[in-house]
């Protein structure tokens, strides 16, 4: 199995500066065939299922915000938040779909 | 707007099977570049995968191998679900459980939308 390991496990941030989450792979999840990066973030505030935020490692689902970006690639991956609001107050997961089982980091739960 | 309704029992006695059921709205079980999965999440808040179905010409099925032997994920094409069933739990399996599509369309990949999930308690 692909274990994929975020840091730090939790962040505190003020509002309007910058969030940082990372996220690395115990491999490669880059799609050859694609050249693409197989992996997600996604937000979870509580009592919420998850929410698709970024996929292909940088992609912003529609409606998210462009103050969310994704970047890395091959085993190293990062989210940032440019400008935090009191809105994104959750817990980021990241997960890599480029072979079964799908796994997911263990949770970044960020904080103001 | 594809939505994903969850429902079942929210309390399952040691031993005994978890079954659970997800209807889908918007969108066809067996629709292309749709894989159905469910997702368990932990007390701790750990999200772990079960296991998929999708349809390509037949049906497939994948799962974790921590459940692989006690789980079985069933599509219903005529009433548009697919359901979860679990059997000789334990109270290691007390989680919230979700249903999710993994899309995969157009480069437009991920899982996309997940039920409201249900939380799952397996007393001893």
């Amino acid at each position: 199995d692909i274990v994929v390991t975020q840091s730090p496990d939790s962040l505190a941030v003020s509002l309007g500066e910058r969030a940082t989450i990372n996220c690395k792979s115990s491999q490669s999840v880059l799609h050859r065939s694609k050249n693409k990066n197989c992996l997600a973030w996604y937000q979870q505030k509580p009592g919420q299922p998850p929410r698709l935020l970024i996929y292909w490692a940088f992609t912003r689902e529609s409606g998210v915000p462009d103050r969310f970006s994704g970047s890395g690639s091959g085993t190293d991956f990062t989210l940032t938040i440019s400008s935090l609001q009191a809105e994104d107050v959750a817990v980021y997961y990241c997960q890599q779909y480029y072979d079964i089982p799908y796994t997911f980091g263990q949770g970044t739960k960020l904080e103001i | 707007q594809v939505q994903l309704q969850q429902s079942g029992p929210g309390l399952v006695k040691s031993s005994q099977t978890l079954s659970l059921t997800c209807v889908i709205s918007g969108d066809t079980i067996s629709s292309d570049g749709a894989a159905w999965n469910w997702i368990r999440q932990s007390p701790s808040g750990g999200l772990e995968w079960l296991g998929r179905t999708y349809y390509w010409s037949k049906w497939f099925y994948d799962y974790a191998v921590s459940v692989k032997g006690r789980i079985t994920i069933n599509p219903d094409t005529s009433r548009s679900q697919l359901s979860l069933h679990l059997n000789s739990v334990t109270p290691e399996d007390t989680a919230v459980y979700y249903c999710a599509r993994f899309i995969s369309r157009e480069d437009h990949y991920g899982m996309d939308v997940w039920g409201q999930g249900t939380t799952v308690t397996v007393s001893s």
